[in-house]
């Protein structure tokens, strides 16, 4: 299993810009999260999804959208990008409660806004 | 969810344990306790969770205080690759946000030889 991987890696992007950032979890999983984690700071959670086609706010939403159009993918938009974007973005998933209480995370995209 | 509290760093030398403390006086009957780990530049990692009784796995050991409202990550032997910021996080077995995770700042554990 290859676990939950991110693309891409890393991003450049100038303000304004767009662009979409893909995670993909093998695990059968139902819960899949997105964070974004600043420098010296914990993680803080954007969206997330408790299964394919449902999507739902978590902590700082503005600014992003998400979709969860196969229960595999996560993706998280950024439809114009500003410098406070600027950060590390970790995607995990899970199994939903009652079965296991870990969450599996990526390992990261670092985004840039200039 | 219930706050967490813990020292922003700690230094441990290596072979010997490190003790990683986190106070949690607001916890809630039905919440667990949860430690992951973020080593430098890599995703969090999953160690250990407990709701009332100690619990222990290859990882760690984590000791819960009867009035549950202090928690003590333990890690028997630490190597240098145990150096990470470790994060003590309270939550219900499930909420209503799909059992999101509330970091906090951590503690960054620094193993040194």
């Amino acid at each position: 299993n290859a676990g939950v991987t991110q693309t891409p890696k890393f991003r450049v992007l100038k303000t304004g810009q767009s662009m979409t950032l893909l995670c993909a979890q093998d695990m059968n999983h139902e819960y899949m999260y997105w964070y974004r984690q600043d420098p010296g700071m914990g993680l803080r959670l954007i969206h997330y999804s408790v299964g394919e086609g449902t999507t739902a706010k978590g902590e700082v939403p503005d600014g992003y959208n998400v979709s969860r159009l196969k229960k595999q993918n996560f993706l998280l938009g950024l439809e114009s990008a500003a410098p406070s974007q600027t950060s590390v973005y970790f995607c995990a998933s899970s199994p939903p409660a009652g079965r296991m209480h870990e969450q599996f995370f990526g390992p990261g995209t670092r985004l840039t806004v200039l | 969810d219930a706050k967490t509290t813990q020292p922003p760093s700690m230094d441990c030398a290596e072979g010997r344990a490190a003790n990683l403390p986190c106070n949690h006086s607001t916890i809630s009957g039905n919440e667990y306790v949860y430690w992951y780990r973020q080593i430098h530049s890599q995703g969090p990692q999953y160690i250990i969770h407990g709701l009332k009784n100690n619990e222990t796995n290859e990882m760690a050991s984590l000791i819960i205080t009867e009035d549950r409202k202090s928690s003590t990550l333990i890690l028997p032997h630490a190597t240098l690759r145990d150096t990470a910021v470790y994060y003590c996080i309270v939550r219900p077995t499930y909420n209503n946000a799909g059992n999101m995770l509330t970091f906090g700042g951590g503690t960054r554990l620094m193993v040194k030889p």
